[in-house]
């Protein structure tokens, strides 16, 4: 599995649009790029998946340049309730030994 | 669906008691993962299980043991706790493993070990 960097904490007032960039330089062909969002005392939570240029939901936008060697978590609008841990995954696991790693993701804290 | 449960949602145990840690799931999920989490830090993945009868470690497997004799459950059994394993225990499910399916957490057990 490729190794992810991300900042470890970011501020960002309501209402603004925050993105969270995250670097993983040795990204495979076959992988595709996850990101968990995880509230205080709650398990993480899936947000988006993609695998090149830009995927939406009713969440989130994800954005991959062509050498997919980074990918930027982009949230909307952003409410106090954003305020959570993004944790970026990039991997494909075609193999019983590929484990899923979770870094220490990016702390989000939205300020009023 | 209730999705993943996991039971108790708090224990204080004693330095060498044992415990069970429950974890289900209705989405009949053939994988199955056990996570600890750290107070600042990220996940760690324990134990993992790809289908009834058949499991694996993760990257902290010492001091644990699991069992799969259901789709639906997941068992995390601690046999002499220790401080060290003072920690928020996550189990989660996926679907599949090879397409990097979204995994479905559970809300957690918060485990203090004195």
């Amino acid at each position: 599995l490729a190794k992810t960097t991300q900042p470890i904490s970011m501020d960002s007032y309501e209402g603004q649009e925050v993105n969270i960039t995250c670097s993983h330089n040795n990204i495979a062909t076959n992988d595709y790029i996850t990101w968990y969002q995880q509230f205080p005392s709650q398990g993480p939570r899936f947000i988006i998946q993609g695998y090149k240029t830009k995927v939406t939901n009713e969440v989130a936008s994800l954005f991959i340049p062509a050498d997919r060697k980074s990918s930027t978590l982009s949230l909307p609008r952003v409410s106090l309730s954003d305020t959570a841990v993004y944790y970026c995954l990039v991997g494909e696991l075609m193999n019983r030994d590929d484990k899923i790693i979770f870094g220490k993701g990016t702390r989000l804290h939205i300020l009023p | 669906n209730a999705g993943v449960t996991q039971t108790p949602k708090f224990r204080i145990l004693k330095i060498g008691q044992s415990m069970t840690l429950q974890c289900a799931q209705d989405m009949n999920h053939n994988y199955m993962y056990w996570y600890r989490q750290d107070p600042g830090m990220g996940l760690k993945l324990i134990y993992y299980s790809v289908g009834a009868g058949i499991t694996d470690k993760g990257e902290v497997p010492n001091g644990y043991n699991v069992s799969r004799s259901t789709t639906e459950d997941f068992p995390l059994r601690l046999e002499l706790a220790a401080p060290s394993q003072t920690s928020v225990y996550f189990c989660a499910s996926s679907y599949e493993r090879t397409s990097f399916v979204t995994q479905y957490f559970g809300p957690g057990t918060r485990l203090l070990v004195l």
